[in-house]
Protein backbone atom coordinates (compact mmCIF):
# COMPACT_ATOMS: atom_id res chain seq x y z
CA UNK A 1 0.00 0.00 0.00
CA UNK A 2 0.87 3.72 -0.30
CA UNK A 3 2.63 4.72 2.30
CA UNK A 4 4.26 8.07 3.34
CA UNK A 5 6.69 9.04 6.18
CA UNK A 6 7.82 12.04 6.91
CA UNK A 7 10.89 13.08 9.31
CA UNK A 8 13.33 16.20 9.85
CA UNK A 9 11.08 18.46 11.95
CA UNK A 10 12.02 19.73 15.70
CA UNK A 11 12.66 22.77 17.51
CA UNK A 12 14.73 25.64 15.35
CA UNK A 13 15.67 29.31 16.41
CA UNK A 14 14.40 31.97 14.13
CA UNK A 15 16.95 32.40 11.18
CA UNK A 16 17.73 28.77 11.33
CA UNK A 17 17.27 26.00 8.75
CA UNK A 18 16.05 22.62 8.91
CA UNK A 19 15.64 19.79 6.32
CA UNK A 20 12.25 17.53 5.78
CA UNK A 21 12.31 14.44 4.58
CA UNK A 22 9.68 12.25 3.43
CA UNK A 23 10.44 8.45 2.25
CA UNK A 24 7.82 6.52 0.03
CA UNK A 25 7.12 3.43 -0.65
CA UNK A 26 4.36 1.19 -2.19
CA UNK A 27 4.07 3.03 -5.37
CA UNK A 28 5.98 3.98 -8.50
CA UNK A 29 7.70 7.35 -6.81
CA UNK A 30 9.00 8.78 -10.19
CA UNK A 31 5.35 9.02 -11.66
CA UNK A 32 3.82 11.69 -9.43
CA UNK A 33 3.79 15.21 -8.51
CA UNK A 34 4.61 15.35 -4.85
CA UNK A 35 3.49 18.01 -2.88
CA UNK A 36 4.14 19.85 0.75
CA UNK A 37 1.12 21.02 2.99
CA UNK A 38 1.30 22.59 6.09
CA UNK A 39 -0.93 23.23 8.89
CA UNK A 40 -0.22 25.66 11.76
CA UNK A 41 -1.33 24.87 15.06
CA UNK A 42 -5.50 24.86 15.38
CA UNK A 43 -4.93 26.63 11.91
CA UNK A 44 -6.53 25.62 8.06
CA UNK A 45 -4.49 23.62 5.48
CA UNK A 46 -1.93 25.98 3.34
CA UNK A 47 0.03 24.33 0.39
CA UNK A 48 3.40 25.22 0.53
CA UNK A 49 5.04 23.62 -3.04
CA UNK A 50 5.11 21.10 -5.25
CA UNK A 51 6.94 19.48 -7.76
CA UNK A 52 6.79 17.32 -11.07
CA UNK A 53 7.50 13.95 -11.05
CA UNK A 54 10.49 14.28 -12.84
CA UNK A 55 11.66 17.29 -10.39
CA UNK A 56 12.23 19.60 -13.51
CA UNK A 57 8.74 21.77 -12.07
CA UNK A 58 8.82 23.53 -8.91
CA UNK A 59 6.10 26.28 -7.42
CA UNK A 60 6.18 27.55 -3.65
CA UNK A 61 3.18 29.43 -2.22
CA UNK A 62 4.35 33.14 -1.71
CA UNK A 63 5.71 33.31 1.39
CA UNK A 64 8.29 30.75 1.51
CA UNK A 65 9.48 31.89 -2.03
CA UNK A 66 13.45 32.50 -1.51
CA UNK A 67 13.65 30.91 1.79
CA UNK A 68 12.42 27.33 0.69
CA UNK A 69 13.63 24.65 -1.56
CA UNK A 70 12.29 21.27 -3.15
CA UNK A 71 13.63 18.92 -4.25
CA UNK A 72 13.28 15.13 -5.18
CA UNK A 73 15.62 11.61 -6.11
CA UNK A 74 13.99 9.51 -7.65
CA UNK A 75 16.28 6.82 -7.23
CA UNK A 76 15.71 6.73 -3.42
CA UNK A 77 12.13 7.36 -3.55
CA UNK A 78 12.26 10.82 -1.80
CA UNK A 79 11.23 14.05 -1.21
CA UNK A 80 13.03 16.86 0.43
CA UNK A 81 11.96 20.18 1.82
CA UNK A 82 15.25 22.46 2.60
CA UNK A 83 13.73 25.45 4.92
CA UNK A 84 15.57 28.09 5.67
CA UNK A 85 15.83 31.67 7.28
CA UNK A 86 12.77 30.16 9.45
CA UNK A 87 10.35 32.74 11.10
CA UNK A 88 7.74 31.94 13.80
CA UNK A 89 5.43 31.47 11.36
CA UNK A 90 6.65 29.11 9.62
CA UNK A 91 6.06 26.68 12.72
CA UNK A 92 3.53 24.03 11.80
CA UNK A 93 3.00 20.30 10.55
CA UNK A 94 4.30 19.98 7.42
CA UNK A 95 2.89 17.23 5.16
CA UNK A 96 3.73 15.20 2.34
CA UNK A 97 1.28 14.14 -0.47
CA UNK A 98 1.03 12.49 -3.78
CA UNK A 99 -1.04 13.71 -6.28
CA UNK A 100 -2.72 10.89 -7.73
CA UNK A 101 -2.50 11.77 -11.23
CA UNK A 102 -2.85 14.86 -14.00
CA UNK A 103 -6.64 15.22 -12.94
CA UNK A 104 -6.40 13.88 -9.14
CA UNK A 105 -5.75 15.55 -6.08
CA UNK A 106 -3.50 14.99 -3.05
CA UNK A 107 -4.89 11.32 -2.91
CA UNK A 108 -2.63 10.08 -0.34
CA UNK A 109 -0.73 11.79 3.02
CA UNK A 110 1.71 11.41 5.63
CA UNK A 111 1.44 11.28 8.95
CA UNK A 112 3.37 14.86 9.21
CA UNK A 113 6.35 16.12 11.23
CA UNK A 114 6.25 19.24 13.20
CA UNK A 115 8.75 22.59 13.13
CA UNK A 116 8.60 24.53 15.55
CA UNK A 117 10.43 27.85 15.19
CA UNK A 118 11.06 29.28 19.00
CA UNK A 119 13.91 31.17 20.43
CA UNK B 1 -2.60 33.87 -7.02
CA UNK B 2 -5.75 32.19 -7.25
CA UNK B 3 -7.50 32.87 -4.09
CA UNK B 4 -10.27 30.18 -1.89
CA UNK B 5 -13.22 31.22 0.06
CA UNK B 6 -15.10 29.05 1.72
CA UNK B 7 -18.23 29.92 3.25
CA UNK B 8 -19.78 29.32 5.88
CA UNK B 9 -16.59 28.52 8.21
CA UNK B 10 -18.45 26.60 10.54
CA UNK B 11 -21.69 25.19 10.04
CA UNK B 12 -23.93 23.66 12.85
CA UNK B 13 -26.00 20.23 11.83
CA UNK B 14 -27.86 17.16 12.65
CA UNK B 15 -27.60 13.89 11.82
CA UNK B 16 -29.39 13.30 8.60
CA UNK B 17 -29.18 16.86 7.37
CA UNK B 18 -28.20 17.78 4.17
CA UNK B 19 -25.06 19.67 4.08
CA UNK B 20 -24.06 22.35 1.11
CA UNK B 21 -20.57 24.03 1.20
CA UNK B 22 -19.55 26.25 -0.79
CA UNK B 23 -16.05 27.61 -2.20
CA UNK B 24 -15.39 30.39 -4.37
CA UNK B 25 -12.40 30.73 -6.70
CA UNK B 26 -11.19 34.38 -7.69
CA UNK B 27 -10.35 33.27 -10.66
CA UNK B 28 -11.98 30.73 -13.39
CA UNK B 29 -9.89 27.30 -12.61
CA UNK B 30 -12.44 25.20 -14.62
CA UNK B 31 -12.76 21.77 -12.88
CA UNK B 32 -9.85 21.69 -11.11
CA UNK B 33 -11.04 21.18 -7.47
CA UNK B 34 -10.45 18.89 -5.17
CA UNK B 35 -12.19 18.30 -1.43
CA UNK B 36 -10.87 17.05 1.63
CA UNK B 37 -12.07 15.78 5.02
CA UNK B 38 -10.06 15.91 8.00
CA UNK B 39 -11.07 14.89 11.40
CA UNK B 40 -9.36 16.38 14.50
CA UNK B 41 -5.88 15.03 15.35
CA UNK B 42 -6.14 12.90 11.64
CA UNK B 43 -4.25 13.37 8.10
CA UNK B 44 -6.78 15.49 5.19
CA UNK B 45 -8.42 12.09 3.41
CA UNK B 46 -9.48 13.26 -0.73
CA UNK B 47 -13.25 13.14 -0.90
CA UNK B 48 -13.79 14.56 -4.54
CA UNK B 49 -11.21 15.78 -7.40
CA UNK B 50 -11.97 17.04 -10.69
CA UNK B 51 -14.92 19.14 -8.96
CA UNK B 52 -17.68 16.08 -9.28
CA UNK B 53 -15.19 12.48 -8.99
CA UNK B 54 -15.67 10.62 -6.22
CA UNK B 55 -12.74 9.41 -5.14
CA UNK B 56 -12.17 5.88 -4.71
CA UNK B 57 -14.10 4.13 -1.53
CA UNK B 58 -16.17 7.90 -0.30
CA UNK B 59 -19.55 7.20 0.23
CA UNK B 60 -22.00 8.12 -2.27
CA UNK B 61 -23.76 10.49 0.53
CA UNK B 62 -20.96 12.97 -1.06
CA UNK B 63 -20.70 14.93 -4.09
CA UNK B 64 -19.38 17.62 -5.38
CA UNK B 65 -20.62 20.26 -8.47
CA UNK B 66 -19.62 22.96 -10.09
CA UNK B 67 -17.55 25.03 -12.68
CA UNK B 68 -15.40 27.96 -13.43
CA UNK B 69 -15.49 30.25 -9.49
CA UNK B 70 -18.11 28.53 -8.11
CA UNK B 71 -18.19 25.28 -6.66
CA UNK B 72 -20.43 23.05 -3.51
CA UNK B 73 -19.93 19.92 -1.55
CA UNK B 74 -23.37 18.44 -0.33
CA UNK B 75 -23.57 15.49 2.33
CA UNK B 76 -26.90 14.22 0.99
CA UNK B 77 -27.66 12.99 4.55
CA UNK B 78 -25.13 14.06 7.51
CA UNK B 79 -23.68 10.57 9.72
CA UNK B 80 -22.02 10.83 12.88
CA UNK B 81 -18.79 10.56 11.18
CA UNK B 82 -18.94 13.21 8.83
CA UNK B 83 -18.46 15.80 11.60
CA UNK B 84 -15.26 16.98 10.80
CA UNK B 85 -13.32 20.10 9.01
CA UNK B 86 -14.15 20.08 4.98
CA UNK B 87 -11.09 21.78 2.45
CA UNK B 88 -11.35 22.62 -1.31
CA UNK B 89 -8.20 22.92 -3.03
CA UNK B 90 -7.69 24.55 -6.61
CA UNK B 91 -5.24 22.60 -8.60
CA UNK B 92 -5.72 24.69 -11.90
CA UNK B 93 -2.80 26.80 -11.99
CA UNK B 94 0.93 26.63 -11.00
CA UNK B 95 0.27 28.06 -7.69
CA UNK B 96 -2.21 25.70 -5.97
CA UNK B 97 -4.38 26.53 -2.37
CA UNK B 98 -6.37 25.54 -0.36
CA UNK B 99 -9.58 27.28 1.29
CA UNK B 100 -10.14 27.99 4.69
CA UNK B 101 -11.50 25.17 5.60
CA UNK B 102 -15.84 24.95 7.39
CA UNK B 103 -15.81 23.11 10.43
CA UNK B 104 -18.59 20.92 10.73
CA UNK B 105 -20.19 20.26 13.61
CA UNK B 106 -22.80 18.83 16.08
CA UNK B 107 -26.20 21.18 16.44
Amino acid sequence: QVLLVESGGGLVKPGGSLRLSCAASGFTFSEHYMSWIRQAPGKGLEWVSYTSSGGVTKYYTDSVKGRFSISRDNAKNSLYLQMNSLRAEDTAIYYCARKGGFTHGLDHWGQGTLVTVSS
Amino acid sequence: DIRMTQSPSTLSASVGDRVTITCRASQNITSWLAWYQQKPGKVPTLLIYKASILESGVPSRFSGSGFGTEFTLTISSLQPDDFASYYCQQYNSFSWAFGQGTKVEIK
